[in-house]
Formats: C-alpha cells, structure tokens, sequence
C-alpha cells in the first residue's frame, strides 16, 4: 500500500459542468477526509466519514457538493453545476479512529480544479 | 477555526535547530497536539503527535508544555528540504482544523 491516492491530479473544466473526483485511502483506515485548498491558505475541512457514514459536514459543502463512501472504501466527491470559485485543489486524507482519539492523517497529493 | 495561533513566517539557517511555537490556551484535556507540514504543490505531511509528555520521532521532537497550552516543534538540523508551510492542529477524535500554519524558510 502505497499511502492515500487521488484521481485525476488535475481536472479543468468549463463552468457549469459538473466533476467527480476519487480517493483511496489506506486500506485499513476507517475515517476519510475531504479538505479544500485554495491559494496561500490552509486546507479547509469539508467532510468526514468513518466507514461508510458521513460524520460531519461543513458549512462550506453547499448543496452542489455531495460526497459519498460506498462499503467504507474509496470516496467520491462531486460538484455539480461548477462555479469558479470552485477551482482549488481538493486533498483527501485517511486515519484510524474509533472511540478514542485519531492516529495521524494522511494525506494524498490532492486533485487540483481550474473552472474556466 | 482553528483552535491553535502560530506566527506567520519565521527563518533559520541550514543546519541548525528549527524551534516553532503553538499557542493552544483553550485545548481540552483529551485533545492530541498534532504537527504537519506542506511542501508547495504538495498534499500535508505528518510529523508527529502527542499528548503531554514530549515526543521524538526520525522527523523532529515535540515539546509541550506542562499546562499543555503551548507546544512547540523542534527540527534539530534544518535543511533546505525543510522549506514549507508548517501547521499545529488539536483534535481529539474528529476532523482537523488547520490553521494559516507558519511559512518557515531555511536559509543557506
């Protein structure tokens, strides 16, 4: 296992469309994150799920967002109906968590989206 | 937000000792310190994590505080490769919530 992968590493796009990215995790981690990076700032959390339910959302996953965690494994987040202000990249990340508190995260590369 | 403040940028020379300090006054008594760092263009990197005693690992030693509102993360010889964007997170068992983290440069 080679750590957290995501595809693609970059996506451009007219806006309007709509766009699926895919995560990876580690094979045994049970928690998976969505992060939001735009430029000069730090990763900003937009969901997590442990398994296969999604725990939290924040405020910034508006409806056009959706994630999902089909039999716990990989992950995927879409966007639909892109706006430009969308273009960021997007990191995911895994751990190991239950009851107690995290293991250290991982994370992938990220996918980087430019809405045009 | 985030539950921690780190200063912006700070520098240090090649080869010696980074130190970047982490307020966290308001953590909770169960809440983890945990240390990443981004090379640009690339996805967050672990370093370490801890609790209240100190930690070492290959990558650098965390130091925190007895009243445990403070932390700070040494890299005991930096190297160029040491150029990033340096975060310090609390959480217990949820998500991460980064800060704007601290830039540091190493300096030849």
């Amino acid at each position: 296992d080679t750590g957290v992968s995501q595809d693609p590493r970059h996506k451009i796009t007219k806006r309007g469309q709509n766009v699926t990215f895919r995560c990876d995790p580690i094979s045994e981690h049970n928690r998976l994150y969505w992060y939001r990076q735009t430029l000069g700032q730090g990763p900003e959390f937009l969901t997590y799920f442990q398994n296969e339910a999604q725990l939290e959302k924040s405020r910034l996953l508006s409806d056009r967002f959706s994630a999902e965690r089909p039999k716990g494994s990989f992950s995927t987040l879409e966007i639909q109906r892109t706006e430009q202000g969308d273009s960021a990249m997007y990191l995911c990340a895994s751990s190991w968590g239950d009851r107690g508190p995290n293991t250290e995260a991982f994370f992938g590369q990220g996918t980087r989206l430019t809405v045009v | 937000d985030a539950k921690t403040t780190q200063p912006p940028s700070m520098d240090c020379a090649e080869g010696r000792a980074a130190n970047l300090p982490c307020n966290h006054s308001t953590i909770s008594g169960n809440e983890y310190v945990y240390w990443y760092r981004q090379i640009h263009s690339q996805g967050p990197q672990y370093i370490i994590h801890g609790l209240k005693n100190n930690e070492t690992n290959e990558m650098a030693s965390l130091i925190i505080t007895e009243d445990r509102k403070s932390s700070t993360l040494i890299l005991p010889h930096a190297t160029l490769r040491d150029t990033a964007v340096y975060y310090c997170i609390v959480s217990y068992g949820q998500n991460f919530v980064f800060g704007p983290g601290t830039r540091l440069s190493v300096l030849p």
